[in-house]
């Protein structure tokens, strides 16, 4: 069975950082581009970061660039969001996602909660 | 950034009746290959986002042949032939094909 487990999520005070974690199992993971995908409350889907499978292209919206860093470790199937200088409107659910675009199953985690307020 | 932008937003229908969702892109979303990439998600309440479609009209293993995605250049819909109850939630369209990806606004199917 394919799991991908996101963790890292809290509360955080406006500027503050966090890391989150996307432990990937059941697949081969250092195949897959990942992805993390975020929904504010009531609101709907914004793409946040992509990284291709080697880790060695990595892709953000200008909303997050500068301030969040996605990154992977291939030896620990783990993909991560390190987030810094955070705002009042990061505040979302964070899917970890293979987001694949063509042929083969597409897997999405359940989500961590990021809420940013002070 | 490419604007991906599905109406209606909100799609009230009765049970076993069609539904039709429509997803405009601001720009052609097709390769050089002549592939588009057109992915239709569903989120049901509480639910992960599930990948319904890919490349404009492809269905993705164990979705119901009721589920159907057309269109090519910047116009696409998603049709479902008779709606069932599980067939309730958000319906979001999302391009691939360019940098930034971008995600429509999201319609709701309701049963009425």
């Amino acid at each position: 069975e394919v799991q991908l487990l996101e963790s890292g999520g809290g509360l955080v005070q406006p500027g503050g950082s966090l890391r989150l974690s996307c432990a990937a199992s059941g697949i081969t993971f250092s195949t897959y581009d990942m992805s993390w995908v975020r929904q504010a409350p009531g609101k709907g889907l914004e793409w946040v970061s992509t990284i291709t499978s080697s880790g060695s292209n990595t892709y953000y919206p200008d909303s997050v660039k500068g301030r969040f860093t996605i990154s992977r470790d291939n030896s620990k199937n783990t993909v991560y969001l390190q987030m810094n200088g955070l705002r009042a409107e990061d505040t979302a659910l964070y899917y970890c996602a293979t987001l694949k675009l063509r042929m083969g199953t597409d897997y999405w985690g359940q989500g961590t909660l990021v809420t940013v307020s002070s | 950034d490419v604007v991906m932008t599905q109406s209606p937003l909100s799609l009230p229908v009765t049970l076993g009746q069609p539904a039709s969702i429509s997803c405009r892109s601001s720009q052609s979303l097709v390769h050089s290959d002549g592939n588009a990439d057109l992915n239709w998600f569903q989120q049901r309440p509480g639910q992960s986002p599930r990948r319904l479609i890919y490349e404009v009209s492809n269905r993705d293993s164990g979705v119901p042949d009721r589920f159907s995605g057309s269109g090519s250049g910047t116009d696409f819909t998603l049709k479902i032939t008779r709606v069932e109850a599980g067939d309730v939630g958000i319906y979001y369209c999302m391009q691939g094909s360019h940098w930034p990806r971008t995600f429509g606004q999201g319609t709701t199917v309701e049963i009425k």
